[in-house]
Parts: C-alpha cells; sequence; structure tokens
C-alpha cells in the first residue's frame, strides 16, 4: 500500500460545481499535511496547510480526519482557472514528505 | 515570483555532455531537495540536504551529483546522462525537516528545469 494516495481522476467538472478530493495516508503517527496545485509543466504551488480544526481559504476548504486517516480539498463555485493537479503532501513522523501521484481537475464552460 | 530560483529554466544535452542545473534559495531556509518528474508521472525525490547536509539519496544513479555549498546554494551536476533522464528538474526549499518545530513548514519550489537528453 502506497504510504499516500490519490484518485488521479480525471475529475471533469462544469464551472460553478463543488467538487472534492480526499487522500489517505497510511502513517498514524503522520504530523502535517498539505495540498499543493500544480499546472501543467510547472512547479507546484502550496494551495493552503491542511489543520486539524479544518481551514478555510476562499472558495477552497480542507479538512483533517485522523481517525479515518485521509484528508480532504473541497473546492465550491469551480473556476475554469481551477485546473489543475491538485498533489497531497503528508510529512510522517521522521520529518519526510511524502507526495500522493495527484488529482487531475478539469473543469469546463 | 518564487524565493527560489532555479537556471536554466531549459537544458538540451548530449549523452557525452557535463552540465550542472543551479538552485538559490532566499527564504532563510535550511533544507534544499532535488526532486524529478517525469511526463505525467509523479514527483520522485532525488536528494534531500540539511544544513549542507546530504541527509538523502533516494537510490540515484551515479551520473546526477549532488552539491550543497551552503544553505541558500545547491548544484545537480550532469554528466553521460540517458535519454529516458529527460525531465523536469525541480528543486524545494524548506525548514530543517529534521526539527520537529519545522514539521508545519511546506515546500517551496523552484520554476524547474526542463531537461531533454538526445
Amino acid at each position: 500500500r502506497k504510504e499516500v494516495e490519490q484518485d488521479p481522476g480525471p475529475f471533469n467538472v462544469p464551472e460553478g460545481a463543488t467538487v472534492a478530493f480526499n487522500c489517505t495516508y497510511s502513517n498514524s503517527a503522520s504530523q502535517s499535511f498539505f495540498w499543493y496545485r500544480q499546472d501543467c509543466r510547472k512547479e507546484p504551488k502550496l494551495l493552503m496547510s491542511v489543520y486539524s480544526s479544518g481551514n478555510e481559504d476562499g472558495r477552497f476548504t480542507a479538512q483533517l480526519n485522523r481517525a479515518s486517516q485521509y484528508i480532504s480539498l473541497l473546492i465550491r463555485d469551480s473556476k475554469l482557472s481551477d485546473s489543475a493537479t491538485y498533489l497531497c503532501v503528508v510529512r510522517n513522523q521522521g520529518g519526510k514528505l511524502i507526495f500522493g501521484q495527484g488529482t487531475e481537475l478539469s473543469v469546463k464552460p | 515570483e518564487t524565493g527560489v530560483t532555479q537556471t536554466p529554466r531549459h537544458l538540451v544535452m548530449g549523452m557525452t555532455n557535463k552540465k550542472s542545473l543551479k538552485c538559490e534559495q532566499h527564504l532563510g531556509h535550511n533544507a534544499m531537495y532535488w526532486y524529478k518528474q517525469s511526463a505525467k508521472k509523479p514527483l520522485e525525490l532525488m536528494f534531500v540536504y540539511n544544513f549542507k547536509e546530504q541527509t538523502e539519496n533516494n537510490s540515484v544513479p551515479s551520473r546526477f551529483s549532488p552539491e550543497c555549498p551552503n544553505s541558500s546554494h545547491l548544484f545537480l551536476h550532469l554528466h553521460t546522462l540517458q535519454p529516458e533522464d529527460s525531465a523536469l528538474y525541480l528543486c524545494a526549499s524548506s525548514q530543517d525537516e529534521r526539527t520537529v518545530s519545522s514539521y508545519n513548514s511546506p515546500l517551496h519550489f523552484g520554476n524547474g528545469t526542463r531537461l531533454t537528453v538526445t
């Protein structure tokens, strides 16, 4: 089993839709969690850190469920510009950062 | 604008060439990383340096040779590469990943070097 797993997608949604991605992790002692966004042929960019109590940044909401060992990203009112690959990143108890394989999102007009 | 700068942005080299990739970070971080990303594939960690000390070598072939002269600069020296080494090479930095207090520190990536080996 991979240490961090994501559904690769692609998720094809219309503009204005709400879409949610999940990411599961296998190490229960994982310390911190992040969502990154990567556009085609570009570097990953930090979208948001994920805090234990959940956090929101505009149309984006991140949640952490330690009991079930997953994090989620919810995008409301999708825009065309949200089309990208979303990477789940987990830092394990040794401090090592583990990347998921990414979930591809395509928002259509 | 990124606080991590990579040069060159694009590189085409033959299999017998020797070239170097350069990375510089202006974020005051103590850890620097090299990642490789082949087309349509996940990121692959290559090397990690903490306070100039190499703390991880992820079974990378010896034709890739990293160098970290200080916490702000990282190089990747390339020699006798193969066509399958063509990929996007990404440098990143963060706070020292061995320090628990830095665990919430995310990675900051450079723009990457797109390498083509002919």
